[in-house]
């Protein structure tokens, strides 16, 4: 069964560097989309972006996969795979108060009319930014 | 980029009644359209996609309709474990955005 485990500073200093990991077990990130989404306390979730990555180089358009990120965010959003580790990072530079939130990661597995839903989460991990 | 209504914020329901949310697209969003279920302390869970495709592991007490601008989440008899709060999703267009939710709670 797939498990997914967000880990990370639960404090981050305003315009600093907010890093988490993902870590999968259960089975291999390699050929899934995998995304992060965060929901600021009292706000709705948001999405953050998600990245595709394969063993099979031949369907990563890049070397570091296929990433795709919120406009809002993208000038900030860094999200990329370890495959040794089969761990999914998220780093988010700059932070302010605004970007203080439950951070979740997920698998897009389900698939719907060309396009890949969040079928497994993890739990979701707290992010504070202050000083 | 779309937004998306849900009402009522919170609905009460007695159990073995039924629980009927409501979800507005701000444009159309043909059927791309999700539900999840989340519960405190608990990972978010996919609960209808396609508007009407329940997933793996829901009963069918739950089902979904609607297609466009409008969509509804009907439970049909209330159980214990359904009371949670349910999101709205649409994946039409970039970047999904979700609705604020509605609370299911014991009235």
């Amino acid at each position: 069964q797939l498990q997914l485990q967000e880990s990370g500073p639960g404090l981050v200093k305003p315009s600093e560097t907010l890093s988490l990991t993902c870590i999968v077990s259960g089975g291999s990130i390699s050929g899934y989309y995998w995304s992060w989404i965060r929901q600021p306390p009292g706000k709705r979730l948001e999405w953050v972006g998600y990245i595709y990555y394969s063993r099979n180089t031949d369907y990563n358009p890049s070397p570091s996969g296929s990433t795709n990120y919120n406009p809002s965010l993208e000038s900030r959003v860094t999200i990329s795979v370890d495959m040794s580790k089969n761990q999914v990072s998220l780093k988010v530079r700059f932070v302010t108060a605004a970007d203080t939130a439950v951070y979740y990661c997920a698998k897009l597995g389900t698939k719907h009319s060309a396009n890949y839903l969040a079928d497994d989460w993890g739990q979701g991990t707290l992010v504070t930014v202050s000083s | 980029e779309i937004v998306m209504t849900q009402s009522p914020a919170t609905l009460s329901v007695s159990p073995g009644e039924r629980a009927t949310l409501s979800c507005r697209a701000s444009q159309s969003v043909s059927s791309n359209l999700a539900w999840y279920q989340h519960k405190p302390g608990q990972a978010p869970r996919l609960l209808i996609y396609g508007a009407s495709t329940r997933a793996t592991g829901f009963p069918a007490r739950f089902s979904g309709s609607g297609s466009g601008t409008e969509f509804t989440l009907t439970i049909s008899s209330l159980q214990s474990e359904d009371f949670a709060i349910y999101y709205c999703q649409q994946y039409d267009n970039w970047p999904r955005t979700f609705g604020q939710g509605t609370k299911v709670e014991i009235k």
